[in-house]
């Protein structure tokens, strides 16, 4: 159960795209679709942006997307804006009722 | 409303134990997984816990297992994290969540702070 791999920063100016990868391993992201992407401040709940893959819940803008090829699944924010400054993580299923989280990637807006 | 309320959570000291709970409202709890996830201070998020719907499933991180036991009462819409053996690197904020679709944490609770120190 090793934790999924993301870059620990990323960075963009307002109006631009940043993407984030999350990569694991073929018994995790590699044959599951249950991925999903969480934005994060300390202290506070975290909020589910993307689940199974590719899929906003309701209230998420689209400037969210997500994608998955092989054992990497990837978060693209487009059209960044101020309120976008968090942390995000991955996650998925690992199969046996077992999840694993990424590790974590700090957005800043410059 | 949908809500998440966790309780329990304190100071224990190395080798004690602690029960975290976790009430639900606003949905039906048992058609539900819920899980446990845990952030260090400083430190990411880490998955816990998960138990389906039912609970007839439960998955723990081998951090925890064997320490820790995660079981649900749907009569009382309440998770539970039983914490036995607690060391302080079980130091954390624990959150529960509610399992979506296709696995999403879709509700979460604000956190309950846990502190293992003598």
């Amino acid at each position: 159960q090793s934790a999924l791999t993301q870059p620990p920063s990323a960075s963009g100016s307002p109006g631009q795209s940043v993407t984030i990868s999350c990569t694991g391993t073929s018994s995790d992201i590699g044959r599951y679709n249950y991925v999903s992407w969480y934005q994060h401040l300390p202290g506070k709940a975290p909020k589910l942006l993307i689940y199974d893959v590719t899929k906003r819940p309701s209230g998420v803008p689209d400037r969210f997307s997500g994608s998955k090829s092989g054992n990497t699944a990837s978060l693209t924010v487009s059209g960044l804006q101020a309120e976008d400054e968090s942390n995000y993580y991955c996650s998925s299923y690992g199969g046996n009722d077992i999840f694993v989280f990424g590790t974590g990637t700090e957005v800043t807006v410059l | 409303e949908v809500q998440l309320v966790e309780s329990g959570g304190g100071l224990v000291q190395p080798g004690g134990s602690l029960r975290l709970s976790c009430a639900a409202s606003g949905f039906t709890f048992s058609n539900y997984g819920m899980h446990w996830v845990r952030q260090a201070p400083g430190k990411g998020l880490v998955w816990v816990s998960r138990i389906n719907s039912g609970g007839g499933g439960r998955g723990h991180a081998d951090s925890v297992k064997g320490r820790f036991i995660i079981s649900r009462d749907d009569a009382k819409s309440t998770l539970y994290l039983q914490m036995n053996s607690l060391t302080a690197g079980d130091t954390a904020l624990y959150y529960c969540g509610r399992e979506g679709v296709a696995g999403g944490l879709d509700v979460w609770g604000q956190g309950i702070a846990v502190t293992v120190s003598s």
